[in-house]
């Protein structure tokens, strides 16, 4: 059982947005600002999106964008594209013995 | 742009240790403005962190895997290994190298991975 609750998969039409939300504690994600979210497409290795709840690396759409309110962040992708069909990983740093912890990941399915 | 870039067997059979090396290239792990670390991924699960190591050598490793895990580094040759003994069917995934951000712990850039089986 994963440290961080997300739900098992979402799904959208192209062009329309999805938020995934990703569910911790106040040991986690919100106690600290340090989520990070991860894409990973079948076969790949996972690639970094957003990280610091709210931060997009170089390179990454503007279409994604992330958030927290509470014990939960949440992963929003707006415009959606074929290409976004993947699955989506969240993390956080915590501050039990395990330093890094992942959600369980969800499947976004583009209709 | 910084790549790395996971080596070792393939195949390993139970109760022997585990092995990988992943290579760093367009960045020096000597620099010491991150840490080094190992991620693995059982088939169709999810990611699990397993530690990581700085340049001067010390270490982190996740409590779950902690009595079975060595990482170590080789600046000489901007390398650092996962070392993983006593492994069963469990310990069955892909493996990962990446770079993490002492910061805010996120992983900023990560090897293609590399799939290890245990079994006889």
């Amino acid at each position: 059982q994963s440290a961080l609750t997300q739900p098992a998969s979402v799904s959208g039409s192209p062009g329309q947005s999805i938020t995934i939300s990703c569910t911790g504690t106040s040991s986690d994600v919100g106690g600290y600002n340090y989520v990070s979210w991860y894409q990973q497409h079948p076969g790949k290795a996972p690639k970094l999106m957003i990280y610091d709840v709210s931060n997009r690396p170089s390179g990454v759409s503007h279409r994604f964008s992330g958030s927290k309110s509470g014990n939960t962040a949440s992963l929003t992708i707006s415009g959606l594209q074929a290409e976004d069909e993947a699955d989506y990983y969240c993390s956080s740093y915590t501050n039990s013995s395990t330093l890094v912890v992942f959600g369980g990941g969800t499947k976004l399915t583009v209709l | 742009q910084v790549q790395l870039q996971e080596s070792g067997p393939g195949l390993v059979k139970p109760s022997q240790t585990l092995s990988l090396t992943c290579s760093v290239s367009g960045g020096s792990i000597s620099s010491g403005d991150y840490y080094w670390s190992w991620i693995r991924q059982p088939p169709g699960k999810g990611l699990e962190w397993i530690g990581y190591i700085y340049y001067s050598g010390s270490t982190y490793y996740n409590p779950s895997l902690k009595s079975r895990v060595t990482i170590s580094v080789d600046t000489s040759k901007n390398q650092f290994s996962l070392n993983l003994s006593s492994v069963t069917a469990a310990d069955t995934a892909v493996y990962y190298c990446a770079r993490q951000d002492p910061g805010g712990q996120q992983l900023d850039y990560w090897g293609q991975g590399t799939l290890v089986t245990v079994s006889s």
